[in-house]
């Protein structure tokens, strides 16, 4: 069974700061991991997707490298802001059944 | 194409009530998922459908809970007898084929009072 961790729960860091998200996942065959944000109430929004061949990706300030057989990947955001806050989950997909297993998320707070 | 929809954005119900939501994809989107999300965790996959046909459904899907998209378009997510436990946000999101991106629709907030 696939487990997906996010390591902190929460983090709170004042404006300008960059932030680092960890996302740890327990079984290595895995076709693509996802990253989304999720507003309070809101659904999800895909920021970057990685696929299992790659190491990397970049979209403007959000930066996430993967390490599928270590089962880690880190969504960096440079400069953070107020507009940062949100909850930032992880997801992985399967390779064997295709299904996106979720980690339970980290909540950001960018204090101005 | 303006992203996957879902209809209500919010339904409070009593317990024992009836409730159903639908999702609609992206049009030219084959395969449609619905996830539960309960306060403070990740989604959790409950079904998901391939055109029309329902292929898998997640032990977390009770006999209360029936999911439908007939003609391989919308889909519609009915609970019956519904129970304070049923209260959580309910994610639908559909993708082109199975290993491809999966896009979030805005959830249906249920509340079973």
């Amino acid at each position: 069974k696939q487990e997906v961790t996010q390591i902190p729960a929460a983090l709170s860091v004042p404006e300008g700061e960059n932030l680092v998200l960890n996302c740890s996942f327990t079984d290595s065959a895995i076709y693509n991991l996802q990253w989304f944000r999720q507003d309070p109430g809101k659904g999800l929004t895909s920021l970057l997707l990685i696929q299992s061949s790659q190491r990397e990706q970049t979209s403007g300030r959000l930066n996430a490298s993967l390490d599928k057989s270590s089962g880690r990947s880190t969504l960096y955001i440079a400069a953070s802001q107020p507009g940062d806050s949100a909850t930032y989950l992880c997801a992985v997909l399967r390779s064997n059944d295709y299904k996106l297993s979720f980690g339970a998320g980290t909540t950001v707070t960018v204090r101005a | 194409d303006t992203g996957v929809s879902q209809d209500p954005r919010h339904k409070i119900t009593k317990r024992g009530q009836n409730v159903t939501f639908r999702c609609d994809p992206i049009s030219e989107h084959n395969r449609l998922y619905w996830y539960r999300q309960t306060l403070g965790q990740g989604p959790e996959f409950l079904t998901y459908f391939q055109n029309e046909a329902q292929l898998e459904k997640s032990r977390l899907l009770s006999d209360r809970f029936s999911a439908e998209r007939p003609k391989g378009s919308f889909s519609t997510l009915e609970i019956q007898r519904t129970e304070q436990g049923d209260s959580a946000m309910y994610l639908c999101a559909s993708s082109l084929g199975a290993e491809n991106e999966q896009y979030f629709g805005p959830g249906t907030r249920l509340t079973v009072t």
